[in-house]
Formats: structure tokens, sequence, C-alpha cells
């Protein structure tokens, strides 16, 4: 069974300011790791995905995650946020079939003029 | 290119009755999965329909069922609503090249939000 963590909830931030946001994940089988936005009333957007090769990954909108196989972790950052980005941002793990993927709870990131 | 669309956007439903949410998933995809959002929360998996038949389950009731039809479109069903199943659905699709094959990436609809009252 696989499992994901989002550690923080809220993330305020200042515009301009760099942000990270922090997920890890449990699986005893390889996976698939994605972030996806949610803005205020929609549905999900996919921002990036790690599925195998460089454990680097660049998304939409100048987002990058990095996968690390030791810590099982698949944080997400930005150098410089805009206010657009206040969104609420989810980590999600699907095993390589695809048939099942496992969100976190999600962290709010607002960022604050 | 339309991508996933669901219908309603939104449904008020009393205790005890029965919903019906649908979903049409992007054109060229095959698979269709469910999910249930409760307010402050991320994403539930319901289930996934491939070929018509239900692939993989998430821990909800019996209550919570779904079907595939030939075109891909989906449905999914709910009885005996509960105050707790007040939520936002989220329909995704993707596109599956065999039944042991990797799907790609998973597209979302806006979802149906659901209010038991």
């Amino acid at each position: 069974a696989q499992s994901v963590t989002q550690l923080d909830s809220q993330v305020p931030v200042f515009e301009e300011a760099p942000v990270e946001l922090r997920c890890n994940y449990s699986s005893s089988v390889s996976v698939y790791l994605f972030w996806y936005v949610q803005y205020p009333n929609q549905g999900l957007q996919l921002l990036l995905k790690y599925l195998s090769g460089s454990t680097l990954v660049k998304g939409i909108n100048g987002f990058e995650a990095e996968f690390n196989k030791s810590q099982t972790s698949f944080h997400l950052r930005k150098p410089s946020v805009h206010i657009s980005d206040t969104a609420e941002y989810f980590c999600a793990v699907s095993d390589r079939g695809g048939f099942k993927t496992i969100f976190g709870a999600g962290t709010r990131l607002f960022v604050k003029a | 290119d339309a991508g996933v669309t669901q219908s309603p956007t939104h449904l008020i439903k009393t205790r005890g009755q029965q919903v019906t949410l649908r979903c049409s998933p992007k054109s060229g995809h095959d698979t269709v999965s469910w999910y249930q959002q409760a307010l402050g929360q991320g994403p539930q998996f319901i289930f996934q329909y491939y070929e018509e038949e239900e692939r993989q389950r998430g821990n909800f009731p019996d209550r919570f069922s779904g079907h595939q039809f030939p075109n891909y479109s989906s449905e999914l069903n709910v009885n005996a609503l509960l105050l707790g199943d007040s939520a936002l659905y989220l329909c995704a699709s993707s596109y599956r090249a065999g039944t042991g094959a990797r799907t790609t990436e998973a597209f979302f609809g806006q979802g149906t939000r659901l209010t038991v009252v």
C-alpha cells in the first residue's frame, strides 16, 4: 500500500520569495510521483510528474521537484512565486500500472503582496 | 479538444436518496477513475473503470457503484445518501494501451459538488 504525507498544511510566503512544499511518501513497490494544483472551485491540474530518469523534474509555471529515493521525498520548489500561485497543492503517488492514485491532504500556498 | 467533462456541476440531495454523476473522458482516453474530495482534504480514490469493468477499488462501501459505457463515458452512483457523502466528486481519464499496460497521465474534470441535506 502507498501513502503520502504533506508536511505543511499551509505555507504563507511573500511575492517573489522562494518556496518549498514538502512531500514524503511510503510504498513497498516502485511508484510514480505527481504534483497537482487546484484553484478554488476547480478540478486538479498536473504541475509535474516523475516516472523515471532524472530525479529533477521541471513542470509548468516555473515549478520543479526533486525525487529523493533514499529519503522517500518529492519536494516541490519555485524560486520566485507570484500572487497567482495562491492555490492548493497536492502531492500524489500511483502504482506503476496507474491503477490507483493516492493523494496527500494538500498544502495551501498563500502568496502575499 | 474537449477535456474531461462532468455533469451536473452542482447537486443537492436529501439523506437516503440516490444520485448519479456522469463523466465524459478526454478524447482518446479509455480509462476513467472517480475520486471523492471532502472539504479541506485531498481526493480519495473510489474506483477505476477500464473496458467496462471495475479494475481497482478504494476503501468505499458498496453504496458507491459505477458503470462504464462502450463510448468510455462513466457514471458514479451513490445509494442511501448520508450527510458525510457531501463532497466534490472528481472524474479523471487516462489511456491504457492494454489490460496490463500502464496508463498515461490522468486529466481531471472540474468536478460535481454534491451537497446532502
